[in-house]
């Protein structure tokens, strides 16, 4: 079973780059998101999807942007990457946004911008 | 004042030991309550999960719950090099859901 997997592993973007991190689930989740981590400042979550088609803000949207075509696949978009931007990025998934549905993490992309 | 505060360690501890590590939260509107295993290099994985005040057991992992205090514990029996991560704790009221910045735990053998 794959789970959560997140594409690339590793990226250093330049300031004012565009990139697009991947993330697919093959667990059928309706639900998925998208964390960023800092030293010192936990889990942020930045954008959630309660299906293919929908989409929603979470604490930290500034900056990124998303889309959900299909069930399987939740990509997000930094358009103008800024230093601020440098973070490890967590995908998620769960059966349900309730405390009985655990999140399901992918191992994250290492982002860093200069 | 962050809803959630958890120290960020190290902790260092040597094999065989007893672990306590900690969370306190402002908000009373928690009811759930979870601790989330991270291992270097990996994204977070749930170890347990409790509602509302009291105790659970795993094994050799044992949550509680003092929601009079607003304070969670995760205990560590019998602790193994294989326990080495970094603990987040987290809560949530019914779609909120809050992390801990997590403790990061390392056992020498």
């Amino acid at each position: 079973n794959a789970g959560v997997t997140q594409t690339p592993k590793f990226r250093i973007l330049k300031i004012g780059q565009s990139m697009t991190l991947q993330c697919t689930q093959d667990m059928n989740h309706n639900y998925m998101y998208w964390y960023r981590q800092d030293p010192g400042m936990g889990l942020k979550l930045i954008y959630y999807s309660v299906g293919a088609g929908i989409t929603d803000k979470g604490e930290v949207p500034n900056g990124y942007n998303v889309s959900r075509s299909t069930t399987e696949d939740f990509p997000l978009r930094l358009e103008l990457a800024a230093p601020s931007q440098t973070s490890v990025y967590f995908c998620a998934s769960s059966y349900a946004r309730d405390a009985n549905s655990p999140l399901h993490f992918g191992n994250g992309t290492r982002l860093t911008v200069t | 004042q962050k809803e959630v505060e958890q120290d960020p360690g190290p902790l260092s501890v040597p094999e065989g030991a007893i672990v306590s590590l900690n969370c306190t939260y402002s908000n009373s509107a928690f009811q759930y309550f979870m601790w989330y295993r991270q291992y270097s290099r990996k994204g977070p994985e749930l170890l347990m999960y409790t509602y509302s005040s009291g105790n659970k057991e795993d094994g050799r992992f044992t949550a509680q719950v003092d929601k009079s205090s607003k304070y969670i514990s995760l205990f560590i029996r019998d602790s193994q090099p294989s326990d080495s991560a970094t603990y987040l704790c987290a809560m949530s009221q019914t779609d909120k859901l809050i992390f801990g910045t997590g403790t990061r735990l390392q056992v020498f053998p």
